[in-house]
């Protein structure tokens, strides 16, 4: 069956450093979205991203971050310079459409980022 | 500000009762529902969806109960099982927007 990939699975970096998640979403589908869960706190919705820009984004997606789909499988997310509140694990998902029916979001293992 | 709430941060069950994990939210703009369950290192795997149509939807052992009026809903599992011990998430998304509102979760732990 197949599934949305992130790599890396972990990733430990300096506060102030640039950081970029990386996303495979599945291959036919068209919308595609991050997330972050804070530890012990709720799945926070950051964007969503439809036909090359972005579509919709949280008051946390602010100017330090950034999504890309560089090619036609990668979706990543560029957080410019970190800070220790970003720590936290970052989803992706991805959507065959916007339609009801299929509005499902399938999501991948996640890359837990940590600040130090 | 938390639009989709759950208020059990946890519930224990026996094997083999029902388990009914509950959701509220405030938006009444929200007219799809759908329950993620999320084990530890994983990503959130896709549930069950209502739409605010229905009051109802069924898929095997789980059942999501939606009640309009009093921005209720509540998934229903039965009978449980051990490999359904994993954190449920209720989540909600409206016509006017493409992302999901998640509340905070309630771990489930079934008890052989």
């Amino acid at each position: 069956e197949p599934e949305v990939t992130q790599t890396p699975s972990h990733q430990v970096t300096q506060m102030g450093q640039e950081v970029i998640l990386r996303c495979v979403p599945i291959s036919n589908h068209l919308y595609f979205y991050w997330y972050r869960q804070i530890l012990g706190q709720k799945v926070e919705f950051l964007v969503s991203f439809y036909n090359n820009e972005i579509s919709e984004k949280s008051e946390i997606f602010d100017d330090q971050f950034s999504v890309e789909r560089p090619d036609g499988s990668n979706f990543t997310l560029k957080i410019r310079s970190t800070k220790l509140e970003d720590s936290a694990m970052y989803f992706c998902a991805s959507s065959p459409d916007r339609g009801k029916v299929t509005d499902t979001q399938y999501f991948g293992p996640g890359t837990r980022l940590t600040v130090l | 500000d938390q639009q989709v709430k759950q208020n059990s941060p946890s519930l224990s069950v026996q094997e083999g009762r029902i388990s009914i994990l509950n959701c509220d939210y405030t938006n009444s703009m929200f007219d799809y529902f759908l329950w993620y369950k999320k084990y530890p290192a994983e990503g959130p795997t896709f549930l069950i969806s209502i739409s605010s149509i229905k009051d109802k939807n069924e898929d095997g052992r789980f059942t999501v109960f939606l009640n309009k009026s009093a921005k209720h809903l509540s998934l229903h599992i039965v009978p449980s099982q051990p490999g359904d011990s994993a954190v449920y998430f209720c989540a909600a998304n409206s016509y006017t927007g493409n992302q999901f509102y998640f509340g905070t979760g309630t771990s489930l732990t079934v008890i052989p």
